[in-house]
């Protein structure tokens, strides 16, 4: 079984229309991330957790929300969809006690799209 | 602030011919720098990564990259193309886990001709 699952792995939404993404994992990590990733852009940071009670927005956290329910699961919602949020989105995570380098290790992603 | 920078957003080589994919890295202090790849329909897999143990760092799939901080570069390399090697690659730059994120290159589409 995957070590990092994303639900769903593909979503065709209406602008407006509120939708949540979700991550599980079953690593131990203490940390999660949320990234978008874009042709040519690279990912791009949304929100990052180091742990339950410590969530941290990215670099592009407008029009996003995030809630850390419990160590193994992460979730990002779009309160508002709209069309330039249509992208892969992918959820990491990395454990701070390993070594000090932040490994980060990825879902497989989410292809939301935005109508 | 850290920053990566890849050049060349898509690279073609025959198989069998040298892979080289480059990046350079701005940081303040020593980095940590890592190579992933993306392959078609799937998330981002760790390549390799260098923690300042050795600068010539070896990975998986026969990739190898060298740390050179005089050029601020970390360049991913492998003597001999395979199709299979076909997939996005991503150079990252991070400050390890006291610091916040890694920031990613913008990617290197590998293609492989037959």
């Amino acid at each position: 079984d995957a070590d990092v699952t994303q639900t769903p792995r593909n979503r065709i939404t209406k602008t407006g229309k509120r939708i949540m993404l979700e991550c599980s994992q079953t690593k131990g990590h203490d940390r999660m991330y949320w990234y978008r990733q874009d042709p040519g852009l690279g990912l791009r940071l949304i929100y990052y957790s180091f742990d339950v009670k410590d969530i941290n927005k990215g670099e592009i956290s407008d029009g996003y929300s995030v809630s850390r329910q419990a160590q193994a699961k992460f979730s990002l919602s779009l309160e508002s969809a709209i069309p330039n949020q249509t992208a892969l989105y992918f959820c990491a995570t990395s454990d701070s006690q390993a070594g000090g380098t932040d490994t980060q290790y990825f879902g497989p992603g989410t292809r939301l799209t935005v109508l | 602030a850290q920053s990566v920078t890849q050049l060349g957003s898509h690279v073609s080589v025959s198989e069998g011919a040298l892979v080289l994919l480059r990046c350079n890295y701005s940081s303040s202090v020593p980095p940590y720098l890592f190579w992933y790849v993306q392959y078609p329909n799937q998330g981002l897999q760790l390549l390799l990564k260098y923690t300042s143990a050795a600068t010539l760092v070896k990975g998986i799939n026969g990739f190898e990259a060298e740390f050179k901080k005089s050029e601020t570069s970390f360049h991913l390399t492998k003597p001999s193309a395979h199709m299979s090697d076909a997939a996005e690659y991503f150079c990252a730059v991070s400050l390890g886990s006291s610091a916040s994120k890694i920031i990613f290159g913008s990617g290197t589409r590998l293609s492989i001709r037959p």
